[in-house]
């Protein structure tokens, strides 16, 4: 399967605990997103990597948030100290572009989903 | 800033009956629009896509059209089946930007046999 992968699928924590989210995008994709969905509602915007470039990071993405991409392959999305607000899927994309057109698609993976109790 | 809004679900359907879901948006300038869908235990997947007015979208049997003149972009099928069953998705990537998808809350369809 060469799709995006997302491990762990599911991660159940307590408050308080800091948590760590992979993402695996398709090997030729240049650019990688990071969303989140809560129950019911459309996936918003966090950030995304050019690269291993964060270009872009979205309000939603507190302190406590950070994602990185360094090798310009997998990247990493670490919550600190997990708020139950928190508790959503987490999703990740990836794309290949070499413009800065809107049509580039995106391709998203399982997602995980964090349960914070 | 921009936005989509579309048709609150669940919305639930006989099988072989005609499908609309309405979409609208908000955007400046001439954004790209997509319908993800998301079936059951799955990840979302791009459905069909328009980048200007007028262009009409295509896949599965679904179509949509890029409005301008209404900014809306409604999903229709003719007939639908039962695996049609899943979670559609209105989107807009905004034309002066490639970073973000914006999505709609989304709309649950149920097709019954």
């Amino acid at each position: 399967d060469t799709g995006v992968s997302q491990n762990p699928r599911h991660k159940i924590t307590k408050r308080g605990q800091n948590v760590t989210f992979r993402c695996d995008p398709i090997s030729e994709h240049n650019r990688l997103y990071w969303y989140r969905q809560t129950l019911g509602q459309g996936p918003e915007f966090l950030t995304y990597f050019q690269n291993e470039a964060q270009l872009e990071k979205s309000r939603l993405l507190s302190d406590r948030f950070s994602a990185e991409r360094p090798k310009g392959s997998f990247s990493t999305l670490e919550i600190q100290r997990t708020e139950q607000g928190d508790s959503a899927m987490y999703l990740c994309a990836s794309s290949f572009s070499t413009g800065t057109s809107g049509n580039n698609e995106q391709f998203f993976g399982p997602g995980t989903r964090l349960t914070v109790l | 800033g921009d936005s989509v809004t579309q048709m609150e679900g669940p919305v639930t359907l006989s099988e072989e009956a005609f499908l609309t879901i309405n979409c609208t948006y908000t955007a400046t300038g001439y954004p790209s629009l997509f319908w993800y869908v998301q079936y059951p235990g799955e990840g979302l997947q791009l459905l069909l896509k328009a980048t200007k007015a007028d262009d009409k979208g295509s896949n599965k049997g679904f179509e949509a059209t890029y409005r301008k003149e209404t900014t809306s972009f409604h999903l229709e099928k003719g007939s639908v089946q039962v695996s049609d069953s899943a979670v559609y998705f209105c989107a807009l990537t905004p034309y002066s930007s490639a970073s973000k998808i914006i999505f709609g809350s989304g709309t649950r369809l149920s097709i019954r046999p």
